[in-house]
């Protein structure tokens, strides 16, 4: 398994202004992903983000919106920017294990935004 | 489209089993994989079918029929810790996982 440590672990921000999460895993990844989920729902994925170059976003998450990092193997962070309400959302940081035999995916606990 | 059915909500009775059901239909299949999820908490990893059949761990155990497009999960001996969302999750042709929606059970005394 890999230990995911995010944070912050939940933020109440202001409309207009940006927020970084970050992601650190204690063990060799293969794929690290930024999902989002909101209440009630299910998991959306936002993006692949991949070590050292530009992440892959899904249809309707653009960069300019949620800019991703991902300077090496283990660690990596996400900013919502220009937030509004809509933006409220658990944020999570989820991984595949490079020990992984399944391909199972692995959840940080998640960081809860409420925007103002 | 692409398209994972559950049912949104069960109750159960704690000593007894329930049964959640998964059907799906996506752009082919690279396996299957069942989630819990407690309220507040990330979802963790409970099973992984990729095979038709049965597979058991412990009091969970989770079927594939590829043919139909159907997995279920199978809670047995339930506890009031189970109460949580149980979310199935497919890997398509592309290895990219489609979400179903999750399904809340409800674990009575």
């Amino acid at each position: 398994s890999a230990v995911i440590s995010q944070k912050p672990s939940r933020d109440i921000c202001q409309r207009g202004t940006s927020l970084t999460i970050q992601c650190q895993v204690d063990s060799q990844v293969t794929m690290m992903f930024w999902y989002r989920q909101q209440p009630g729902q299910s998991l959306t994925l936002i993006a692949t983000a991949n070590q050292g170059s530009e992440a892959t976003y899904e249809s309707g998450f653009v960069i300019d919106k949620f800019p991703i990092s991902r300077p090496n193997l283990t660690f990596s962070t996400l900013t919502v920017s220009n937030m509004s309400p809509e933006d409220s959302s658990i944020y999570l940081c989820s991984v595949i294990s490079a020990q992984s035999r399944l391909g199972e995916l692995f959840f940080g606990e998640g960081s809860r935004l409420t925007v103002l | 489209g692409q398209n994972i059915d559950q049912p949104t909500e069960m109750t159960a009775t704690e000593g007894a089993i329930v049964q959640i059901n998964c059907t799906y239909q996506t752009s082919g299949f690279n396996g299957l994989f069942w989630y819990q999820q407690h309220a507040g908490e990330a979802p963790t990893f409970l099973s992984y079918n990729v095979l038709d059949g049965l597979e058991e761990k412990g009091r969970f155990s989770s079927f594939l029929s590829r043919s139909k497009g159907y997995s279920y999960l199978l809670l047995k001996e339930l506890q009031m810790k189970d109460s949580a969302s149980y979310l199935c999750a497919v890997k398509d042709s592309n290895y990219q996982l489609i979400w179903g929606a999750g399904t809340k059970l409800i674990i009575k005394p």
